[in-house]
């Protein structure tokens, strides 16, 4: 009974291709977010949705692309990869700030490794 | 841009000893948050402080709070080889939607 599940677990692609990242969450959460980590651990947020809409696009390449079917969901596109694309990304998912819950911590996916080369 | 900076980046302790790790921030925040990753896998919170409190416990986890300084401290008490992990502090901000902005973390080695 994954919460937060995202396939693949591990990408190897080629440059200059095309590829998804899949994100679901059986949690109910209202937000869900996609982070990268690059090779030194440092955690960046890239995208955040809540309930099928963009609230966060930090400055990322226009080659990333998030789509959002459903609440539950949230998938990254990415077009055209590039070297520096190699990390882990890794998708979450959150309950609203304002529903007074005690904890409302993030809960996270495994991550996947996407090696370009 | 990043927020929270652990200290130190790395951590090397005997089991049974203590484990302290700091987090200093820049900006006003709604709540503190802390998160540990085994090696490749993905981060697992652990524990949450608002701005409004000081001090919170979970289990052998102890996380101050202190907004004057923008700093925040998790102490490991009788730490265990299966606390070896990477730990980050995460800081929620004070405005619309919660996004949290990480650390670069500290690095904790427990050895038996």
């Amino acid at each position: 009974d994954t919460a937060v599940s995202q396939t693949p677990k591990y990408l190897v692609t080629q440059m200059g291709n095309d590829k998804s990242i899949k994100c679901e969450q059986n949690l109910g959460h209202d937000t869900m977010y996609w982070y990268k980590q690059d090779s030194k651990k440092f955690l960046k947020i890239m995208f955040s949705y809540n309930n099928k809409e963009l609230i966060i696009n930090e400055t990322v390449p226009n080659r990333f692309s998030p789509k959002s079917p459903d609440k539950a969901h949230l998938n990254l596109h990415i077009n055209s990869l590039e070297l520096g694309d190699s990390a882990v990304y890794f998708c979450a998912s959150s309950q609203d700030r304002d529903r007074g819950l005690t904890n409302y911590g993030y809960t996270f996916g495994s991550g996947t490794r996407l090696t370009v080369v | 841009s990043q927020q929270g900076e652990e200290d130190p980046q790395a951590l090397s302790i005997q089991e049974g000893e203590n484990a302290t790790m700091n987090c200093s921030y820049k900006t006003s925040i709604n709540n503190l948050q802390w998160y540990r990753q085994n090696s490749g896998r993905g981060l697992v919170h652990l524990i949450l402080i608002r701005s409004n409190e000081r001090e919170k416990h979970s289990g052998r986890l102890r996380v101050t709070l202190d907004t004057s300084k923008k700093s925040s401290s998790l102490l490991i008490t009788a730490s265990r080889a299966a606390d070896t992990a990477s730990y980050f502090c995460a800081t929620d901000m004070n405005s619309g939607y919660s996004t949290l902005t990480f650390g670069k973390g500290t690095m904790l080695l427990v050895s038996p």
